[in-house]
């Protein structure tokens, strides 16, 4: 079955701090899509990253980087310099095919809040 | 700007008294979604659609029901509401039904159900 933890509820840091956000996924497909989305306090759902399972090449956007490991099966997250702008509700997502609808299936999130 | 709409953002109802939560797109896509969010569970399906006149079931498509008459809307419809799906409800739309393509989500509803 296709499934996304998210094992970390949530996450406090101190501005400025590195901060790591942990996904594994279960997966029975051999090309599968991940997605990370943020939520801020505002609410909406904010699509931050996509990513397929054939290209293990770290990503980094910022002060956002993104370290997919097939062999581990994890696509985690880090905010470098954590701002208090980051302090937000981070989604970690995987995409079924289109005979499982074309749903993704989400981790439960992880809160992420930033103090100064 | 490409968007997609949710009307009304915030809702407080009562059991029994049907409502209905419109999504609109303006981005011509095929796919449109809906989602339920609560505290622990993240993100679950309710229905989606493939296209006009095409809806289906997600993982918790109870007590709730659907309809795309037109590429744009798909409207949610609680025939009969009751408290356990008082929730945070997203819709989402996607270009084409390419396991790629990013959902793109509305602004959320956000429904109490007394």
């Amino acid at each position: 079955a296709q499934k996304v933890t998210q094992a970390q509820t949530e996450i406090s840091v101190v501005e400025k701090e590195d901060v790591t956000l942990d996904c594994v996924y279960e997966t029975r497909d051999t090309t599968y899509y991940l997605f990370w989305y943020k939520q801020p306090p505002s609410g909406e759902l904010v699509f931050l990253i996509r990513r397929n399972s054939f290209d293990e090449q770290n990503e980094i956007s910022g002060r956002y980087s993104w370290n997919f490991q097939k062999s581990t099966s994890s696509f985690n997250f880090t905010i470098t310099a954590s701002q208090v702008v980051d302090s937000a509700v981070y989604f970690c997502a995987l995409s079924e095919g289109r005979e499982y609808g074309n749903k993704l299936v989400f981790g439960a999130g992880t809160i992420l809040r930033v103090k100064s | 700007e490409a968007q997609v709409t949710q009307n009304p953002r915030y809702l407080i109802t009562v059991t029994g008294k049907k409502l209905t939560v419109t999504c609109s797109q303006n981005m011509n896509h095929e796919y449109m979604s809906w989602y339920r969010q609560d505290p622990g569970l993240g993100l679950r399906q309710i229905y989606y659609s493939m296209n006009v006149e095409v809806t289906d079931k997600g993982d918790v498509p109870e007590g709730y029901k659907v309809s795309r008459k037109e590429k744009r809307n798909f409207p949610l419809i609680l025939e009969s509401p009751s408290p356990n799906q008082t929730s945070l409800y997203f819709c989402a739309s996607k270009a084409t039904l390419n396991q790629a393509d990013t959902q793109y989500f509305g602004p959320g509803t956000r429904l109490t159900v007394l």
